[in-house]
């Protein structure tokens, strides 16, 4: 069976620190991946999608940045991590139309 | 344009009510719905989906959704709710397949009072 992992599960980070959060995908191969934030009573943003290896699309531009170094593995990164970047961190995958979500990371920039 | 609208951004129910959330949908093509559900902290989890065949679907933990394409709608049922169904309910809309992605709705959090 598939499953989706994240890391890590909580982050406190002070303003203008770097970032990097990690998913990896077991159990599929060449899934669709995504990255999502959501926002304290705010619903979806979609980030990032991948549909392969160094494959990136942008949906929102913004402080962060995505890469797919291997084919189920998917990072999102920051330079410089402002305020306004602190929120729960949601990283999916898909490969029929139904997406599966991980766990999430609770990001906190202060 | 695509859009997916839950008109309710709270409910509250009694345990052992019956809960209906609803959702409304745009999409230009023939769209693959989705319900999600997320606990506090926790990611979603995939409730039920529908693709195509029978428009009343069955989903994990008493959970059932009907397609109603003269209404552009898919709202969520269950007929009689627990204290753990409280949790937060999104619907969502996409193209189905290997390609496209989902449009989510912003979400209904529903509360149970005991």
């Amino acid at each position: 069976s598939q499953t989706i992992h994240q890391w890590p599960a909580t982050l406190v980070q002070p303003v203008g620190s770097p970032l990097s959060l990690e998913c990896t995908v077991e159990g599929t191969s060449n899934p669709n991946l995504y990255w999502y934030r959501q926002a304290a009573g705010r619903g979806l943003q979609l980030l990032f999608y991948s549909v392969g290896i160094g494959q990136i699309s942008s949906e929102v531009p913004q402080n962060l940045s995505a890469s797919r170094p291997q084919d189920r593995q998917f990072i999102l990164s920051s330079k410089k991590l402002l305020l306004s970047d602190s929120g729960f961190y949601l990283c999916a995958w898909s490969n029929q139309g139904e997406q599966y979500f991980g766990p999430g990371t609770r990001l906190t920039v202060t | 344009a695509q859009s997916v609208t839950q008109p309710d951004i709270h409910i509250t129910v009694s345990e052992g009510a019956s809960l209906e959330l609803r959702c409304n949908y745009s999409y230009g093509a023939t769209p693959y719905l989705f319900w999600y559900v997320q606990s506090p902290g926790q990611g979603l989890q995939l409730l039920l989906k529908y693709f195509s065949g029978d428009t009343l679907v069955q989903g994990i933990k008493g959970f059932e959704a009907e397609f109603k394409r003269s209404q552009s709608s898919f709202n969520l049922r269950k007929p009689s709710v627990h204290w753990s169904d409280a949790a937060e309910y999104f619907c969502a809309v996409g193209p189905g397949g290997s390609q496209g992605n989902l449009i989510f709705g912003k979400g209904t959090k529903l509360s149970v009072k005991p």
